[in-house]
This record gives C-alpha cells, structure tokens and sequence, in this order.
C-alpha cells in the first residue's frame, strides 16, 4: 500500500539553527499538509499546499517556517531558527481529491527537539 | 466552537472487552466524513476507520466498527475484543468539503486507551 514517507524520524537540533524535514508523499496525490503534535497535546494544522504553492496556513506558520516541493516528489518543511517551543511531532500528509470520502495519509511523523 | 469533540482523555477496558470511545462533531455541511486514527508510543498516525455523511450503514473494519448517530452529530469508535497491542492514543477526525484547497482536517484532543490485561 502506498506511503507517505517521512525523514528523519528523529532530529535534535539546537535553539537557533535551521531545520529541513523531508517527507515524501504519495505519487499521485496533489494536495500536501504539514501538522504538528507538540507532547500530549492535539494535532495542530500549519500548512496546506497546492499546485506548487501554499493554499492555507495557520496562525502558527510564520516567517519562520516555509514548505517547498523543490523536485516534484519532495515536500519539505524548513524551520528557518528553531526555538524550544518548535519541539513536537510533525506530521506530513498528502491526498488525492478534494472530496470528503477521502481521508489524508499521514506520514509516520519526525520528532523534533530542539534543545 | 470546537469541529470535532472528545470528551474522554483517558479509558481503560479489560482485555478481550469491548470499549467505546466517544466522539461528536460540528458542521453545518451535509456532505462530510470522519475518521479514527490510532497513534501508538511510537508517534506514527495510523487510519482505522471512515463514514462519509451518506453513508446508511455503520461501517466496519475488522474489530474496529463506527456507531454513527447522525442526527445527535456522534461518532464513536467501537472496539471489540480488546488486545494489549489496542494501548494507544485515538482521535476522530473529520474532513469537511471546501471550494479552496486548504486545511479541511480537524482532529479533536485524542482518548488515551490503556488495555489491562
């Protein structure tokens, strides 16, 4: 069955350096999503994005963060100056159609501390 | 208010027991669907479960099985038949149609299941 594939599955990082996490989703999917989890708590949207642009963002996406499909497979989320509070899950997922009946494909998610 | 609601933080159920886990959600679409997602300690989000808004009949996934109650706008996971390997957090989840392409997903805040055996 087709995966979203997510990497690292794990990255610790300094406060204040720049951070890229890889995903790769589905081959013939369009429609790509970064969400975070931070410990304990729910999974938060940051960014939806579209025919090579970003469609949605939440309040949480700011000038920090960026998301780029730089080769047609690759989506990656670059975190320009990571701060302690950047620690959490995040989550990459993609989906074929707009329609409700289609559910997101979750990559298995990178874990980042930033110490 | 909030998309999705799930009032419980934390179930325990006796192994080879059955378990419901409750979830209501908000929208005002008529064409919408819901999901349940297992996220064990290992952090990966894994999809059991869906029922699209038309949908007559509860669906059924293996041990996993859905009471949809369309009118009280309530989906909750039924698990049957326990197992240890069920320990896990659990969120319902709902996609609402939009005209654009940006986030349609809401997660609600997870039921943590412990099995005991």
């Amino acid at each position: 069955e087709p995966e979203v594939t997510q990497t690292p599955s794990h990255q610790v990082t300094q406060m204040g350096q720049e951070v890229i996490l890889r995903c790769v989703p589905i081959s013939n999917h369009l429609y790509f999503y970064w969400y975070r989890q931070i410990l304990g708590q729910k999974v938060e949207f940051l960014v939806s994005f579209y025919n090579n642009e970003i469609s949605e963002k939440s309040e949480i996406f700011d000038d920090q963060f960026s998301v780029e499909r730089p080769d047609g497979s690759n989506f990656t989320l670059k975190i320009r100056s990571t701060k302690l509070e950047d620690s959490a899950m995040y989550f990459c997922a993609s989906t074929k159609q707009e329609q409700s009946n289609y559910g997101y494909t979750f990559g298995s998610g990178t874990r980042l501390t930033v110490v | 208010a909030q998309k999705i609601t799930q009032t419980q933080p934390g179930m325990f159920v006796q192994e080879k027991e059955a378990v419901t886990l409750d979830c209501t959600y908000d929208t005002s679409d008529p064409s919408y669907g819901l999901f349940w997602y297992k996220q064990p300690s290992s952090g990966e989000m894994i999809f059991l479960i869906y029922q699209g808004s038309y949908d007559q009949q509860n669906a059924t996934e293996g041990r996993y099985s859905l009471n949809f109650q369309k009118a009280r706008k309530s989906a909750n996971l039924v698990i049957s038949a326990s197992q240890l390997g069920d320990s896990a957090m659990y969120f319902c989840a709902m996609r609402e149609p939009t005209t654009n392409t940006g986030n349609q997903f809401y997660f609600g805040t997870g039921t943590s299941l412990t099995v005991i055996p």
